[in-house]
């Protein structure tokens, strides 16, 4: 059983517009949400990360918004720009809990210049 | 920065090879993980391991063995490799609430 769901394969965005990923888990005693971003051929990014008791983290275009009650989060990208096109990747842990995070199926995000 | 290297960014293996991936970290991380990644699975883990010598599987074990003889690396084994091991390989060292990642290796076993 999946613990962390990405729904949508694949979104497209024109260049400059906000761009939304969702995340939605089933666990919920998930201590940390994060995010990586990950271009073909290479590792993962790390972008953004959200504690479970906050609800909302920002780091210059990227927003993560956490709702606990809906086991929900997602990932705001203003404004999107070319360079942004890549697969997401939702993931999340517990703290001191082994030391695995469960990542998401992830979204493959298409800015459109 | 934290740099985590595989030893090898293309790899392509024959049916029944034995085939050894390496992780290496420069930053004296504990904890290491190696994740398969499939177009709709997103990252699965194969093993992880929290110390030297020490080990624990995965989701995704079968057919995967682990080496882990120093703390700065961390090494894949695949026993005898099948078709349906062909797939993106990360590796991964964890430092608090962050796991860093090599670049990945793709392996395509023919």
């Amino acid at each position: 059983d999946q613990q962390v769901k990405q729904n949508s394969p694949s979104l497209s965005v024109q260049e400059g517009r906000i761009s939304i990923l969702n995340c939605d888990y089933t666990n919920s005693m998930f201590d940390y949400f994060l995010w990586y971003k990950k271009y073909p051929a290479e590792g993962p990014t790390f972008l953004i990360s959200i504690s479970s008791i906050k609800d909302k983290n920002e780091d210059g275009r990227f927003t993560v918004f956490l709702n606990k009650s809906a086991k929900h989060l997602s990932l705001h990208i203003v404004p999107s720009q070319p360079g942004d096109s890549a697969v997401y990747f939702c993931a999340a842990f517990r703290d001191n809990y082994g030391q695995n995070f469960v990542f998401g199926p992830g979204t493959r995000l298409s800015v459109l210049p | 920065d934290v740099k985590v290297t595989q030893s090898s960014r293309y790899l392509v293996k024959r049916t029944g090879e034995k085939v050894f991936l390496e992780c290496v970290q420069d930053m004296d991380h504990e904890n290491m993980f190696w994740y398969r990644q499939d177009p709709g699975l997103g990252l699965r883990l194969i093993y992880f391991s929290y110390d030297v010598k020490m080990k624990e599987k995965g989701d995704i074990p079968e057919g995967y063995s682990v080496s882990r003889e120093k703390k700065e690396r961390f090494s894949l084994i695949l026993e005898s490799a099948s078709t349906n091991q062909t797939s993106m390989y990360l590796c991964a060292s964890k430092r608090g609430g962050r796991a860093f990642f090599g670049q990945g290796t793709r392996l395509t076993v023919v």
